[in-house]
């Protein structure tokens, strides 16, 4: 099945840990991204990445970190930092800026 | 920064009526302008797309219209159907990065 996977689908974390959210895509897209999404609440840039070994902060960068040394593979770390982690994290990818982004099946981050 | 905004937040519609969606944004070099629909629980998918060379495109009930000049684009639903309740993003392309509004509740009554 191809496209675009997060993984876990859950994840429970307690408050002092840091936590890492897994994002892998096998469409050959260059772009990727990570959302924050909360109840009610639409969908809030926390880092992309354009290419591979590069990335940029979005909106609410603060309290996660990301890397992308493959170009299929673009995870998120929630540290300890963020004050407010608890929402539904989705991760998406395209081809370029102008065509569709595929969104994976998101991670619902609780902390506990 | 919010580059896009999307108006209104919720819109409830009797079953068979159209309903509209607006989205503006800020950046003049956008030139990509997709909608998606998240259904609850679900991620989101693109419903239609439009780019800064056409001003309309229809996909059977579902339209988009691009003003460029005014930096706005509105999603239209025709005949809305029970199905169509979920909740709708407009995005744009600023600066190379994919931005979405704060998403519209659409809840059709029948």
């Amino acid at each position: 099945d191809g496209g675009i996977t997060q993984s876990p689908k859950y994840l429970f974390r307690k408050e002092g840990q840091n936590v890492t959210l897994s994002c892998e895509q096998n469409l050959n897209h260059d772009a990727m991204y990570w959302y924050r999404q909360d109840p009610g609440q639409g969908l809030r840039l926390i880092y992309y990445s354009q290419i591979v070994n590069d990335f940029q902060k979005g909106d609410i960068a603060e309290g996660y970190s990301v890397s992308r040394e493959k170009k299929e593979s673009f995870p998120l770390t929630v540290t300890s930092a963020q004050k407010n982690p608890t929402a539904f994290y989705l991760c998406a990818s395209q081809g370029d800026t102008s065509t569709e982004a595929f969104f994976g099946q998101g991670t619902r981050l609780t902390v506990v | 920064g919010e580059n896009v905004e999307q108006h209104p937040s919720t819109l409830s519609v009797q079953e068979g009526d159209s309903a509209v969606i607006k989205c503006t944004y800020s950046d003049s070099a956008s030139n990509y302008f997709p909608w998606y629909k998240q259904e609850l629980g679900k991620r989101p998918q693109l419903i239609i797309d439009i780019r800064s060379n056409v001003g309309e495109k229809k996909d059977q009930r579902i339209a988009v219209t691009l003003n460029k000049t005014a930096k706005h684009f509105s999603l239209h639903i025709t005949e809305t159907q029970p199905e169509d309740s979920a909740v709708y993003f407009c995005a744009a392309n600023p600066d190379y990065k994919l931005s979405f509004g704060a998403g519209t509740t659409v809840t059709v009554r029948a």
